[in-house]
């Protein structure tokens, strides 16, 4: 079974400032995708970044990017000039080409004035 | 465009109360998929639909749980009977190509409240 690790349950930032979130992840499938989820208080998933395992190039989305690294199999977030707005429940996921995705636990990001 | 439409936002029932959850997908869209977000277990898949037909249902938890989708723009999620352990957030997400890979798009929520 597909496994997503989130090994920060909370981090912090300072406004303005460049954070990275960690995510691994265990599979022995060679095709499939990894997404980040964004979560506010609001509680809707909004989807961050997508990346495709076959993509050697790392998915950019204005100040999101990611590092896929996919011997390691490692996909981190990056936010850069980071804005009180992106404060937020953030969820890694894998999804294999059945569209069965599979969730991290998240980590809890807060943006500091 | 409309995004993918939940109903209701809230739910407060009472145990041993049958629910019924709503979703209606992005139009176009051929896959629905149900999920259930508590604090101990995180986001879990319970089912998803192909062109309405069920493809995977072995998240499912109980046989108090069943999910179907009549139509194209129209799926429900019921519990009956509903117990407290059932208290979630139930998410309802769509995406365009059946039988393909594509990113997932979630409704707001269902926020269930068992009493």
């Amino acid at each position: 079974a597909q496994t997503v690790t989130q090994s920060q349950p909370e981090m912090s930032v300072q406004e303005a400032e460049t954070v990275t979130l960690s995510c691994t992840y265990d599979t022995s499938e060679n095709n499939y995708y990894l997404f980040w989820y964004k979560q506010p208080p609001s509680r809707q998933m909004i989807l961050v970044i997508r990346q495709e395992a076959y993509k050697q190039q790392n998915a950019t989305e204005n100040r999101f990017s990611v590092n896929f690294q996919k011997a390691a199999k490692s996909f981190s977030l990056k936010i850069s000039d980071s804005q009180l707005g992106d404060t937020a429940m953030y969820f890694c996921a894998f999804m294999k080409n059945n569209n069965d995705m599979r969730f991290g636990a998240g980590t809890r990001l807060t943006v500091k004035p | 465009d409309a995004g993918v439409i939940q109903s209701p936002r809230h739910e407060v029932t009472e145990m041993g109360q049958e629910v019924t959850l709503r979703c209606k997908p992005i139009s176009g869209h051929n896959s629905l998929f149900w999920y259930r977000q508590t604090m101990m277990r995180g986001l879990e898949l319970l089912i998803y639909f192909n062109n309405n037909v069920p493809i995977d249902d072995s998240g499912m938890p109980e046989d108090r749980f069943s999910a179907k989708m009549p139509n194209a723009s129209f799926s429900t999620l019921k519990i009956q009977p509903s117990e407290p352990r059932d208290s979630a957030v139930y998410f309802c997400a769509s995406s365009g190509l059946a039988g393909s890979t594509d990113t997932q798009y979630f409704g707001p929520g269902t926020r269930l409240t068992v009493l």
